[in-house]
């Protein structure tokens, strides 16, 4: 089926493991953000890209990496876990912004 | 920037209630507008839309208006079902999309 496909969907990390959360889209889909979910805080974007080859930061990057060498992929990167990366993360991606995202399913990460 | 203030919840309601859920928004342009609906356990699904001004979104029984005078997508369902329970996310788009901290709603039957 078409969509985001995020995984893994559960992982459990310890303090300073580095790890890479996985999303990928087979919708052609131009734009593709990560978000993190937090209670009582919505979500919050970490980065964003426009396409391949394009990325930029979003409100709270610190800690994440991203790159998309290709249309289809665009992996987080969490350099060193900290606790308080303990979230949900959503991958999204969009034809044209402005038409609404398509969110992946989601991937919980606990840092201990 | 753009930014999203929606209602506080949680709201409980009963089966065949009316929902209101407010959101304002603040931007320096004309912001697309979109409530999302996360059920339990899953990613968030785009549930309406509206792009310009007095434009109405509408989708499963619900409702939005784009109210550039009030800067307000306030989202509306006549009758509920218990089907509806979940977090509800207002969101805008100016040049990036931002979220508002979503309001969870449970309807009893």
């Amino acid at each position: 089926n078409a969509g985001v496909t995020q995984t893994p969907k559960f992982q459990v990390l310890k303090t300073g493991q580095s790890m890479t959360l996985q999303c990928a889209q087979d919708m052609n889909h131009e734009y593709m953000s990560w978000y993190r979910q937090d209670p009582g805080m919505g979500l919050r974007l970490i980065h964003y890209s426009v396409g391949a080859g394009i990325t930029d930061q979003g409100e709270v990057p610190n800690g994440y990496n991203v790159s998309r060498s290709t249309t289809e992929d665009f992996p987080l990167r969490l350099l060193s876990a900290a606790p308080s990366q303990t979230s949900v993360y959503f991958c999204a991606s969009s034809e044209k912004v402005a038409y609404g995202y398509t969110f992946g399913s989601g991937t919980r990460l606990t840092v201990v | 920037g753009n930014s999203v203030t929606q209602m506080e919840g949680p709201v409980t309601l009963s089966e065949e209630a009316f929902l209101t859920i407010n959101c304002t928004y603040t931007a320096t342009g004309y912001p697309s507008l979109f409530w999302y609906v996360q059920y339990p356990g899953e990613g968030l699904q785009l549930l309406l839309k509206a792009t310009k001004a007095d434009d109405k979104g509408s989708n499963k029984g619900f409702e939005a208006t784009y109210r550039k005078e009030t800067t307000s997508f306030h989202l509306e369902k006549g009758s509920v079902q218990v089907s509806d329970s979940a977090v509800y996310f207002c969101a805008s788009f100016d040049y990036k999309l931002s979220f508002g901290a979503g309001t969870t709603v449970t309807v009893r039957a």
